[in-house]
């Protein structure tokens, strides 16, 4: 079965410091894999996204993540956090066949510390 | 270019209820699906249109219903409104020319509350 795990629910981490929030899927296939941000209140926000090719992509705000095909996961990272990158993370596993449809980790809810 | 757009913003209903959420899509965008995000979750796909027509469904059960019209902007139709009904509904488009390829834009969602 296809899934998504993201095993981080909350990290806090202080402005400057670097960041990795971790992603793990299940698929029968190279999967498309997308990270987007949710604010408070607010829908969803693509930060990057990886089909093919070069396995570090890189997203606005300065964020990045890498496909690892061996260990089936595709980590977020940004080397120095800014107090507006408070929010919460959800990792997506893009279908590539029948019905175009995503499914979604539980989401890491970033905090950040002045 | 007009992203998604979602109406309405906020909604509270009761037990029983039925309730229709709007969704326009994206200019171009002709694939539109929905999800619903509860709580401290992240979001489940509930189905998708494409041309007028569901184009696959997740688990949800069949009191949950959409349409697609010929604009493309879709609604989401929930009857017999539990608890456990009330969370995000986010709605999101696609052009589909590039399949499974393509980024699904999101709108800003419509809180549903039910008492």
């Amino acid at each position: 079965a296809q899934s998504v795990t993201q095993p981080d629910i909350h990290i806090t981490v202080s402005e400057g410091a670097s960041l990795e929030l971790r992603c793990n899927y299940s698929y029968g296939a190279t999967p498309y894999l997308f990270w987007y941000v949710q604010s408070p209140g607010q829908g969803l926000q693509l930060l990057l996204k990886y089909f093919s090719g070069d396995t570090l992509v890189q997203g606005i705000k300065g964020f990045e993540a890498e496909f690892k095909r061996s260990q089936s996961s595709f980590n977020l990272r940004k080397p120095s956090v800014h107090w507006s990158d408070a929010a919460e993370y959800f990792c997506a596993v893009g279908a590539t066949s029948g019905t175009y449809k995503y499914i979604f980790g539980t989401g890491t809810r970033l905090k950040v510390l002045a | 270019e007009t992203g998604v757009t979602q109406s309405p913003t906020h909604l509270i209903k009761t037990r029983g209820q039925q309730v229709t959420l709007r969704c326009s899509s994206q200019s171009g965008h002709n694939t539109v699906s929905w999800y619903q995000q509860a709580l401290g979750q992240g979001p489940q796909f509930i189905f998708q249109y494409y041309r007028e027509e569901e184009n696959g469904r997740g688990n949800f059960p069949p009191r949950f219903s959409g349409l697609q019209f010929p604009n493309y902007s879709s609604e989401l139709n929930v009857n017999a409104l539990e608890l456990d009904d009330s969370a995000l509904y986010l709605c999101a488009s696609s052009p589909i020319s590039g399949g499974a390829r393509n980024e699904q834009f999101f709108g800003p969602g419509t809180r549903l509350t039910v008492l």
